[in-house]
């Protein structure tokens, strides 16, 4: 079982429009969300994350909205840049427990200039 | 920016031999995690030291991986027996505890290809 989902698989954007990713979890313990940024060839760099107990973080052009009733978080890049394009992922953790990171499949995200 | 290192970047290794892969953790970090990720899909968690100690892995690690942290620089992860379905992107983060979450930083990884 997926305990992690995120759509769409793959995602491209022209330069400047928003993209949006989303994401959606089956553990209502989980109460802690990264967001992770991978580029071909690197490791995942953590590009922003929210708690459970907020419904928005907002850091730069990067936003995530979460939604707690439904299980639901998307993130948001506005203005995209073509240096945008690359994998993302959702992550959640129990902040309580080890904080091992149940990861989702990932979204592919090309931004056209 | 954070700075967890991984040695070697690239590991080949024939089907049946041994294979070891280290992680510098960010100085000051307590937890470390091991992940594997296969063909840039999901991350799949293996194994968490915290102050050095296992504290959980998956039944996997257990039966033919072998990982330790001897000192608080210095974590390492063994194959023992390699299999192709090892071949993966290893990756090493360490975390630091902040209000209830832990925010993990990755480091490069060390890509193994077992032939």
């Amino acid at each position: 079982q997926q305990q992690v989902r995120q759509s769409p698989q793959s995602l491209t954007v022209w330069e400047g429009e928003t993209a949006i990713l989303n994401c959606s979890y089956e553990n209502s313990a989980f109460d802690y969300f990264p967001w992770y940024q991978q580029f071909p060839g690197e490791g995942p760099a953590l590009l922003i994350a929210i708690r459970s107990v907020s419904d928005k973080k907002e850091d730069g052009r990067f936003t995530i909205f979460f939604n707690k009733r439904e299980k639901k978080l998307s993130l948001h890049i506005t203005d995209s840049q073509p240096g945008d394009s690359a994998t993302y992922f959702c992550a959640a953790s129990t902040g309580a427990n080890t904080g091992k990171l149940t990861f989702g499949h990932g979204t592919i995200l090309r931004v056209h200039p | 920016d954070a700075a967890v290192t991984q040695k070697p970047r690239y590991l080949i290794k024939m089907k049946g031999q041994e294979a070891e892969m280290k992680c510098i953790p960010e100085k000051g970090h307590t937890a470390v995690f091991w992940y594997q990720q296969k063909q840039s899909k999901e991350l799949k968690f293996l194994i968490y030291f915290q102050n050095q100690q296992p504290l959980d892995q998956i039944d996997m690690v257990k039966e033919r991986f072998s990982a330790v942290c001897p000192s608080s620089s210095l974590c390492s992860l063994g194959i023992r027996t390699c299999e192709a379905e090892d071949s993966a992107l290893y990756l090493c983060s360490s975390s630091t505890y902040w209000g209830g979450a832990r925010e993990q930083y990755f480091g490069p990884g060390t890509r193994l290809t077992v032939l």
